[in-house]
Formats: C-alpha cells, sequence, structure tokens
C-alpha cells in the first residue's frame, strides 16, 4: 500500500464547477498534513495545511478525518487559474521531527 | 520570488561526468532538503540537513553526495550517473525541523543524465 495515496486524475472542469480530491495515508502515526499546488514544470508551493477541525481559504476547504486516515480537499466555484497537479503531503513521526511524504498528485485542468 | 534558488536550473551530463547542484536560501532557515522528481511519481526525500548536518539519507545510491557548508548552503555532487537519474530535483528548505513547518521549495534543476 502507498504511504500517501491519491485520486489518479486528471480532473478536467468547466469553470465554477466544484471540484473534490481525495488522498489516504497508511501511517497512523502521521502528524500533521497538507496539501501543495504544483504547475506545471514549477516547484511546489502549500496551499494549505489541514486540520482535524476542519479548514477553509476562500474557495478551498480542507478536511482531514484521523480515524479514517483520509484527507480532502473542495475547490468551489473553480478558475482557470486552479489548473495545477494538487499534492497531498503528510508529514510523519519521525527522530527529530517530520518528514514529508508526498502523494502522486491530482492534476486539475480547469476549462473555459 | 528569491527565497530559495538552485543553479544551473537544466543540466544535461554524460554517465562518466561530475557535476554539482547548487541551492542557496535567503529565508534564514535552520533546514535544507534535497527532493527528487520523476515523471509520474511523486517526490522523494532524498537528504535533510538541520544546522548543517545530515539528518537523513534515505538510502539514496552513493553517486549522490550532499555537502551542506553553512545553514544557507546546500550542493548535491553527482558523479557517474545512470539514465534512470534523469529527473527533477528540488531544493526546499524550512524554518526548523518539525510537523508542521512549511517548506519552501527551489526551482528546481532539471536533469538529464545521457
Amino acid at each position: 500500500r502507498k504511504e500517501v495515496e491519491q485520486d489518479p486524475g486528471p480532473f478536467n472542469v468547466p469553470e465554477g464547477a466544484t471540484v473534490a480530491f481525495n488522498c489516504t495515508y497508511s501511517n497512523s502515526a502521521s502528524q500533521s498534513f497538507f496539501w501543495y499546488r504544483q504547475d506545471c514544470r514549477k516547484e511546489p508551493k502549500l496551499l494549505m495545511s489541514v486540520y482535524s477541525s476542519g479548514n477553509e481559504d476562500g474557495r478551498f476547504t480542507a478536511q482531514l478525518n484521523r480515524a479514517s486516515q483520509y484527507i480532502s480537499l473542495l475547490i468551489r466555484d473553480s478558475k482557470l487559474s486552479d489548473s495545477a497537479t494538487y499534492l497531498c503531503v503528510v508529514n510523519q513521526d519521525y527522530n527529530q521531527g517530520g518528514k514529508l511524504i508526498f502523494g502522486q498528485g491530482t492534476e486539475l485542468s480547469v476549462k473555459p | 520570488e528569491t527565497g530559495v534558488t538552485q543553479t544551473p536550473r537544466h543540466l544535461v551530463m554524460g554517465m562518466t561526468n561530475k557535476k554539482s547542484l547548487k541551492c542557496e536560501q535567503h529565508l534564514g532557515h535552520n533546514a535544507m532538503y534535497w527532493y527528487k522528481q520523476s515523471a509520474k511519481k511523486p517526490l522523494e526525500l532524498m537528504f535533510v540537513y538541520s544546522l548543517e548536518e545530515r539528518v537523513e539519507n534515505n538510502s539514496v545510491p552513493s553517486r549522490f553526495s550532499p555537502e551542506c557548508p553553512n545553514s544557507s548552503h546546500l550542493f548535491l555532487h553527482l558523479h557517474t550517473l545512470q539514465p534512470e537519474d534523469s529527473a527533477l530535483y528540488l531544493c526546499a528548505s524550512s524554518q526548523d525541523l518539525g510537523f508542521s513547518y512549511e517548506q519552501y521549495f527551489g526551482p528546481g534543476t532539471r536533469l538529464t543524465v545521457t
């Protein structure tokens, strides 16, 4: 089983659509969780951290279910500029802090 | 953005060459990382440095040799690479090691081994 597994994608959606990405992780000792965004041929950048209580940042909502070891990202009212690959990232327990484990990414393409 | 810079941005090298990748962070961070990103695969952590001490070597072949002379600079020395080592090599930094610290990535070096 992969340590972090995401929807395979790609997701092709029209502008204005709502799209949801799912992610599962295998290590129950994982301590913190993130969504990163990676544009084509660019470096990953942090989109948002994910908290147990759920958190929202504008059109983006992230949820964490520790019991099910499941993370989600919801994007409402998709924009063309949201087209990118979305990386689910888990920070595992590790002797001196954190070790980021990346999912393989889910590609999103928003069309006019 | 110039928080984390990497040079060169592109590199083509033969299997017998020796080259080095350079990373510099201007953020005052204490931890630095090397990642490998191959096509259609997740990012793979290669090395972690904290305050210039290596704290993680993620079963990386010895043909990759990291060096961290100070907390702002990180190098990856390459020698006798294989074609399967062709990938995007990303450097990152964070304030410290820790579960919640955001990692900031450089633009990467796209390496092709011929």
